[in-house]
């Protein structure tokens, strides 16, 4: 099941710099997306989401950014800090009526060095 | 703030053995799921449980799976027999009323050994 992709299995940057994590898709039936920030031995952790009827939505340090057309979507994180060291998953949902699973990409695993 | 709480944290089991996974979702979520994550593999999709009834299920959730809401508070996922493939961690997750937009919080996961 190859229906959403992170391709970077791994992201290293710097302190303060800019963190700009990818999720590429391949069914259009996708309608919302979501990202995950998860830490060793805890569960995925809720971060920001993203409906399909937009192309961006921001949360503080955290801004979505969703092409349709490119069927991709990327968080942005700036300033990076040490604390988002973590493994980051996006997840999409399918757009039919009692449509509920999220299907998730293999993850990024993202490191902020001071 | 409101979290999933799941228990128990590790369990190992002996192969062929029913396992019971405990799950106490946010309290006033209506919505549950179950996902399981093998080492090195995907986050996958279980079963999601609305009103008493599995509302959807993927092709893993197979006859060997059952899960239940035997009071107010828990969400069970029971293995009847378990199979070393099972060995996975299992994530609780619970959301408030299941329709377009709406969040899924996951618990932190019970690892669950099959040896």
């Amino acid at each position: 099941d190859q229906q959403v992709k992170q391709n970077s299995p791994s992201l290293s940057v710097q302190e303060g710099r800019i963190s700009i994590l990818n999720c590429d898709y391949t069914n259009s039936m996708f309608d919302y997306f979501l990202w995950y920030k998860k830490y060793p031995a805890e569960g995925p952790t809720f971060l920001i989401s993203i409906s399909s009827i937009k192309d961006k939505n921001e949360d503080g340090r955290f801004t979505v950014f969703l092409n349709k057309s490119a069927k991709h979507l990327s968080l942005h994180i700036v300033p990076s800090q040490p604390g988002d060291s973590a493994v980051y998953f996006c997840a999409a949902r399918l757009a039919y009526q009692g449509a509920q699973k999220l299907v998730f990409g293999q993850g990024t695993r993202l490191t902020i060095n001071p | 703030e409101p979290e999933v709480t799941q228990t128990p944290s590790h369990q190992v089991t002996q192969m062929g053995q029913e396992v019971i996974l405990r799950c106490v979702p946010i309290s006033n979520h209506l919505y549950f799921y179950w996902y399981r994550q093998i080492l090195g593999q995907k986050v996958e999709f279980l079963v999601s449980f609305y009103n008493n009834e599995i509302s959807e299920k993927s092709e893993i959730f197979d006859d060997q799976f059952s899960v239940e809401r035997p009071d107010g508070s828990n969400f069970t996922l029971k293995i009847r027999s378990t199979k070393l493939e099972d060995s996975a961690m299992y994530f609780c997750a619970s959301s408030e009323h299941g329709v377009f937009g709406d969040t899924q919080y996951f618990g932190p996961g019970t690892r669950l050994t099959v040896l």
